[in-house]
């Protein structure tokens, strides 16, 4: 499972978007980019998931370079509801055990 | 309305005591998840179940137990033998076990030691 990197914490305002980037340098092949978010005494909310390139959903959007050696949650006008953890995952696509590692995330705090 | 329901939500243990939470789905997934979360920490996987009647160790399973009779149901039991048992508990599911699946959390079951 490739060990990832994040910030510890940011802030933002709202309105503003918000870029959060994950380092994953040992990603492998079979590997997914896939991010959670989580809010206080609530359990994680899947956002979203890419392999390569580019991907949007109605929430976010993940940019992940041709090298996958990092990848950057976008999130677009950020209101202060969006004041939560979000974790960055590797997940190996071919695991048949569907185990998540959960780092520390990233804090994000959006100030009015 | 599908989901994922834990309870209760709040639970104490005194000492010497088992304790059981539970978790119930009806989103009709095989797989189901235990994970534990201590303040300001990520989560940590304590067992999992691929399939009814079968599960296996995550990384931090002393002192819990599980079970797995029904495929919506996925009980852990912290026993006496679980030191620090005080922590967020959470319980998750995905429709297969495979790496990519997105697993879908319940609200959590927060326990404290009287």
């Amino acid at each position: 499972l490739a060990k990832t990197t994040q910030p510890i914490s940011m802030d933002s305002y709202e309105g503003q978007e918000v870029n959060i980037t994950c380092s994953h340098n040992n990603i492998a092949t079979n590997d997914y980019i896939t991010w959670y978010q989580q809010f206080p005494s609530q359990g994680p909310r899947f956002i979203i998931q890419g392999y390569k390139t580019k991907v949007t959903n109605e929430v976010a959007s993940l940019f992940i370079p041709a090298d996958r050696k990092s990848s950057t949650l976008s999130l677009p006008r950020v209101s202060l509801s969006d004041t939560a953890v979000y974790y960055c995952l590797g997940v190996y696509g071919s695991s048949n055990t569907g185990k998540l590692i959960f780092g520390q995330g990233t804090t994000l705090q959006v100030k009015p | 309305d599908g989901g994922i329901t834990q309870s209760p939500k709040y639970l104490f243990r005194k000492e010497g005591q088992n304790v059981t939470l539970s978790c119930e789905q009806n989103l009709n997934h095989d797989a189901m998840y235990w994970y534990r979360q201590d303040p300001g920490q990520g989560l940590r996987l304590i067992y999992y179940s691929q399939i009814v009647n079968d599960f296996q160790k995550g990384d931090i399973a002393e002192g819990y137990s599980v079970s797995r009779e029904k495929k919506e149901s996925f009980p852990l039991t912290v026993t006496s033998a679980q030191k620090n048992p005080t922590a967020f508990y959470l319980c998750a599911s995905s429709i297969y076990s495979t790496g990519a699946d997105i697993q879908y959390f319940g609200a959590g079951t927060r326990l404290s030691v009287l």
